[in-house]
């Protein structure tokens, strides 16, 4: 699986978007880029995946540029609940396939 | 969204001793399933796939003898922790995947005094 690279941490206003970038250079094109998010001393909830579109759904929005090398996760309201860490995934979406976590990114949202 | 839950949720059990986590897919069948461990203010680290009927494959550097793993039937897959050590102490995470998506259980947090 392709190597993602985050910023460590970023805070955000309370309802404010949150932009959370990923850098996937080396994805191969039957790779998808999917996020995940981790509560304080939860386990991962599955947010939003894509392959070359951009992606949307009730809890975020996936933008991937065309040449796929980058993504952006977008939070369009910020609340204090979003306050976790963020992780970018790069996989092929294979059943059996396993996910390789990276050291994402820790975002505090303030008030 | 799919359903997978970990019991226990936390243990605390005395160095020496065997624990035993479970994973179960609630509202699914799952072929495969994944453990994880995690310290503090770290990642995820794969620790090994679990596959129903079949061996578990170990990830490089966990001891298989030390980490068992079950799964015995399609909503269920358990990690036994033998011979626990203080060391041993960590998050321990459970995912199941369902067509191209994977969900994650809440977590076991062993603690080893």
């Amino acid at each position: 699986d392709a190597k993602t690279t985050q910023p460590p941490s970023m805070d955000c206003a309370e309802g404010r978007a949150a932009n959370l970038p990923c850098n996937h250079s080396t994805i191969s094109g039957n790779e998808y880029v999917y996020w995940y998010r981790q509560i304080h001393s939860q386990g991962p909830q599955y947010i939003i995946h894509g392959l070359k579109n951009n992606e949307t759904n009730e809890m975020a929005s996936l933008i991937i540029t065309e040449d796929r090398k980058s993504s952006t996760l977008i939070l369009p309201h910020a609340t204090l609940r979003d306050t976790a860490v963020y992780y970018c995934i790069v996989r092929v979406a294979a059943a059996g396939n396993k996910l390789t976590f990276g050291g994402g990114t820790r975002v505090l949202v303030k008030p | 969204g799919a359903v997978v839950s970990q019991h226990p949720s936390w243990v605390i059990c005395k160095s020496g001793t065997s624990v035993k986590i479970e994973c179960r897919s609630l509202d699914f069948q799952a072929t495969t399933m994944f453990w994880y461990r995690q310290f503090p203010k770290q990642s995820l680290m794969l620790m090994a796939t679990s596959n129903e009927g079949s061996k578990a494959t170990y990830e490089q550097g966990v001891e298989k003898d030390k980490f068992l793993i079950n799964h015995a039937s399609l909503t269920l897959s358990t990690l036994t922790v033998t011979s626990a050590h203080p060391e041993d102490s960590s998050f321990y995470i459970c995912s199941a995947r369902l067509t191209t998506e994977a969900f994650f259980g809440q977590g076991t947090r062993l603690t080893v005094v």
